[in-house]
């Protein structure tokens, strides 16, 4: 079974620009998490979303929003980037909405940096 | 709200040495799970070992186990037999049923030959 997948790898942008981050849930995971890695602030929870829902927000600025579709694929945007936005974005899949007992899986991350 | 604290930023060991990393939480909340992830340098994260606090035995997982505190909020992680590929960043991390992790700081651990 293949892993949670995210596109880009990695993406670099300048001050102004938005970005959209793509994640593929493991198959038949329908619950979808995502986090900031920074050296500084370490790993904050940014949204979950189960069925097309965001069930859960944690605390960034609007800028950040994301969505996730009726196959459970989910994306995230930034727009009007800052350079503080440079960071590592994890997502996760797990199999139900998120309950934390269901293992989350992660994906190798997209790594943006704002120039 | 809940918090996490890893003490330790940085920690080595010597291969097939044991080494125990620090994780203390704060939470008002009776029913939750613990976890401690690592995150090689390739910056995959998975999963070690999970604690569930309605459990009182301790979590193990081959050659990781844990020592779970409940009154005094402490979740730490022994590892035994350390190997070169132990080598990565842990992290404890807090969850419940909102859907989201609550994580420590992290732990550098290094693994020396």
């Amino acid at each position: 079974k293949a892993g949670v997948t995210q596109t880009p790898r990695y993406l670099i942008k300048t001050r102004g620009q938005q970005v959209t981050l793509s994640c593929s849930p493991i198959s038949g995971h329908r619950s979808v998490s995502w986090y900031q890695q920074t050296p500084g602030q370490g790993l904050q929870f940014l949204f979950e979303y189960f069925s097309e829902t965001q069930r859960n927000k944690g605390n960034f600025p609007g800028r950040f929003s994301g969505r996730q579709f009726s196959n459970s694929r989910s994306e995230m945007n930034v727009s009007t980037l800052e350079l503080g936005d440079s960071a590592l974005y994890l997502c996760a899949s797990s199999v139900d909405r998120g309950f934390s007992y269901n293992e989350q899986f992660f994906g190798p991350g997209t790594r943006l940096t704002v120039l | 709200a809940q918090t996490v604290t890893q003490s330790q930023p940085e920690m080595s060991v010597q291969e097939a040495e044991t080494v125990t990393l620090s994780c203390t939480y704060d939470t008002s909340e009776n029913n939750y799970y613990l976890f401690w992830y690592k995150q090689p340098p390739s910056r995959q994260m998975i999963l070690v070992i999970r604690q569930e606090a309605y459990k009182q035995q301790n979590a193990t997982e081959n050659r990781f186990s844990v020592n779970f505190q409940k009154a005094a909020k402490s979740f730490s992680l022994k590892i035994s037999d350390s190997q070169l590929g132990d080598t990565a960043m842990y992290f404890c991390a807090f969850g419940s049923n909102t859907g989201k992790l609550i994580f420590g700081q992290g732990t550098t651990l290094q693994v020396k030959p």
